[in-house]
């Protein structure tokens, strides 16, 4: 049982180009979502989805794409990388709802710098 | 849309401490929990508890939802217990979006 998986674990990227950073969990979890972690930010939410299919925004959507084509995988896209989304990405799931106290497990992160 | 808000923003303590981390929130609540975040980054739920008292262990959490906060107690801390706590709620109506709060930033001194 892997959990979630997250890769690359390192990127770094130049500004303008595109990349895709991968999460795949293997719990059958119907709730996957992508955060970002600043310095004294705490985490932001990007985008989140509640099935395959289904994708929705968070705080922090602009710059960003996901789609979830699969229940395992969801993978954000940075279309054309900017300096600002230098920061840690988490990625997580859970079986749904959240509020009736399922667990969320997050992946290592992902550290991105753009330059 | 709801605010999460924790205090201290820093606490540094000696082994064998207690302490005190708090969270208030701007908002009634779906959903509460308490996260751990250790110093090699790894994100560990610690408790779901939207209201209430749970124990597990050194730890403890309450949350009084009519007064809108929440506190997690560490006691006999360890070194072990370094890292980042966050908290984390879900405004009611079930929208299954998670809101954090900036953690506090725990230090345990040997």
């Amino acid at each position: 049982n892997a959990g979630v998986t997250q890769t690359p674990k390192f990127q770094v990227l130049k500004t303008g180009q595109s990349m895709t950073l991968q999460c795949a969990q293997d719990m059958n979890h119907e709730y996957m979502s992508w955060y970002r972690q600043d310095p004294g930010m705490g985490l932001r939410l990007i985008h989140y989805s509640v099935g395959a299919g289904i994708t929705d925004q968070g705080e922090v959507p602009n710059g960003y794409n996901v789609s979830r084509s699969t229940t395992e995988d969801f993978p954000l896209r940075l279309l054309s990388a900017a300096p600002s989304q230098t920061s840690v990405y988490f990625c997580a799931s859970s079986y749904l709802p959240l509020g009736a106290g399922n667990t969320i497990y997050f992946g290592e992160g992902s550290w991105l710098t753009v330059v | 849309g709801i605010q999460v808000e924790q205090s201290p923003p820093d606490l540094i303590l000696q082994e064998g401490a207690n302490s005190t981390l708090r969270c208030n929130f701007s908002d009634s609540v779906n959903n509460l929990q308490w996260f751990h975040q250790n110093p090699w980054g790894q994100l560990i739920n610690l408790f779901y508890i939207p209201s209430g008292t749970k124990q597990n262990g050194r730890l403890s959490a309450t949350t009084v939802a009519t007064e809108r906060y929440s506190l997690l107690y560490i006691s006999s801390s360890q070194t072990t217990d370094s890292g980042v706590y966050f908290c984390a709620v879900e405004g009611q109506g079930g929208s299954e979006k998670l809101v954090f709060g900036k953690g506090t930033k725990l230090t345990v001194n040997p």
